[in-house]
């Protein structure tokens, strides 16, 4: 089992408010991503990390951001949640034969 | 650029009948990975196939990469209820070297007893 942790696993915010996704790996892989899905929908890439500090936008343009100063946390932030950002977000991990190793997720709803 | 198709995008399948589901790519692959997600769930890691002609089996899952490596198909014999979810194939990206992969659209499958 793979040891990647997301906090929260369920988030209802209003509109305009702050908030941060955390992500946790405890398998030292350099490389991480997040990744937006809808429900039944194909995995959108938003941002990756190849190691600390080192942080890349993805193929979906995302107004959130990321921070990597741990090798082992990679935190994702949106300054302004507005109901467009209803989702759920993946963070994922990969060892060097590039498996992806994903954490449970977070289904953030925007009201 | 890279075009990857998954077919079909949703399966039905009755309980202990066989089902195919397929990957296509536009361009010849290194490698392809397949993943599952379980409906509420998150993708996870099934299976990498590297070589050409290559199949793998994991127990009632086969796995096949074509001999031009540039499609991939996950044959399920006797499905199961628990056979259900999104199945992805995913490659790396061609033009890139740091491991971010490119995901199909996936095909979900449904199981009716």
């Amino acid at each position: 089992e793979a040891d990647i942790y997301q906090t929260p696993r369920y988030l209802v915010i209003g509109t305009g408010k702050k908030i941060t996704l955390e992500c946790s790996q405890t398998m030292g892989h350099d490389k991480m991503y997040w990744y937006q899905q809808d429900p039944g929908m194909e995995l959108h890439l938003i941002h990756y990390s190849y190691g600390v500090n080192s942080t890349e936008k993805g193929d979906l343009s995302s107004e959130s951001t990321v921070s990597r100063i741990r090798t082992e946390h990679f935190p994702l932030t949106l300054e302004s949640a507005r109901p467009s950002h209803t989702s759920q977000y993946l963070c994922a991990s990969s060892d060097l034969r590039d498996e992806q190793f994903f954490g449970p997720g977070t289904r953030l709803t925007v009201l | 650029g890279q075009q990857v198709m998954q077919i079909p995008q949703y399966q039905h399948v009755q309980e202990g009948e066989d089902f195919t589901t397929y990957c296509n790519s536009s361009t010849t692959l290194s490698n392809i990975q397949w993943y599952k997600q379980r409906p509420g769930g998150h993708p996870v890691f099934l299976i990498q196939l590297v070589k050409s002609g290559e199949v793998k089996k994991q127990k009632r899952l086969t796995f096949q990469f074509g001999e031009a490596k540039k499609n991939s198909s996950l044959h399920i014999t006797a499905t199961q209820t628990t056979d259900v979810g999104t199945y992805f194939c995913a490659f790396p990206r061609r033009t890139d070297s740091w491991g971010k992969l490119q995901f199909g659209a996936g095909t979900q499958v449904v199981v009716t007893p």
